[in-house]
């Protein structure tokens, strides 16, 4: 059963646009929160993650992220896209709950920045 | 410092060839991660080693696949009789200790085609 949606699989906006990401998860229990960014032909890179504590978790390149458990979502966004954003997008879980370490990633956003 | 390595980033073999895929994970990093992404796709989770043992190879998709950490760092990848359907790119991650919470470093991934 899949366990992380991530909603459209492009995103366009224009740079200095807000960018927001999609991303909602299934399980009962709260997982761990990933988001990975991967640039063509290279490896996956976290953004940021969320285990614990405060629910809004700043990443790199001005990223951030809202864990809201009343939404099962971990939405991605930052204030002004650049050029240098557009990138695949990987919203990916690790469960609480089975103690599995293996990430479920979501199927990836595309991210593409119109100047 | 250095980062996860593998070897070879391209593979092309012909079907029903056996190929092996190299992962050298970050130095000190207990744990090691393998996963394939298809085109178009997230990484799906195929097995995941802690220390020279597999944890978690509920992953894999048949027993054409078989993966070794023989001294609990490098770690190959092995597929036998390999089928056009093999083709996609196998990423290795690492990773310290074995929290779900913890950072999974990717390396930059084998691209396998199967002709």
């Amino acid at each position: 059963a899949q366990s992380v949606t991530q909603l459209g699989s492009h995103v366009s906006v224009s740079e200095g646009a807000l960018v927001l990401l999609r991303c909602n998860y299934s399980s009962s229990v709260p997982p761990y929160l990933f988001w990975y960014v991967q640039y063509p032909n290279q490896g996956l890179q976290l953004l940021l993650k969320y285990t614990t504590g405060a629910t809004l978790v700043k990443g790199i390149n001005g990223f951030e992220a809202e864990f809201k458990k009343s939404e099962t979502s971990f939405h991605l966004t930052k204030p002004s896209a650049h050029m240098s954003d557009a990138a695949e997008y990987f919203c990916a879980v690790i469960r609480r709950d089975t103690g599995r370490r293996a990430l479920t990633f979501g199927s990836g956003t595309r991210l593409q920045v119109q100047p | 410092g250095a980062g996860v390595s593998q070897t070879p980033s391209n593979k092309v073999t012909e079907k029903g060839k056996y190929v092996e895929l190299r992962c050298d994970p970050i130095s000190g990093h207990t744990a090691l991660y393998w996963y394939r992404q298809s085109l178009g796709q997230g990484p799906e989770f195929l097995i995941y080693f802690q220390g020279t043992g597999a944890a978690d190879d509920s992953g894999l998709p048949n027993d054409r696949f078989f993966a070794v950490r023989p001294e609990g760092s490098v770690s190959t990848l092995k597929i036998q009789r390999t089928e056009r359907g093999d083709s996609a790119v196998y990423l290795c991650a690492s990773s310290l200790g074995t929290s779900g919470g913890n950072e999974q470093f990717f390396g930059p991934g084998t691209r396998l085609t199967v002709l």
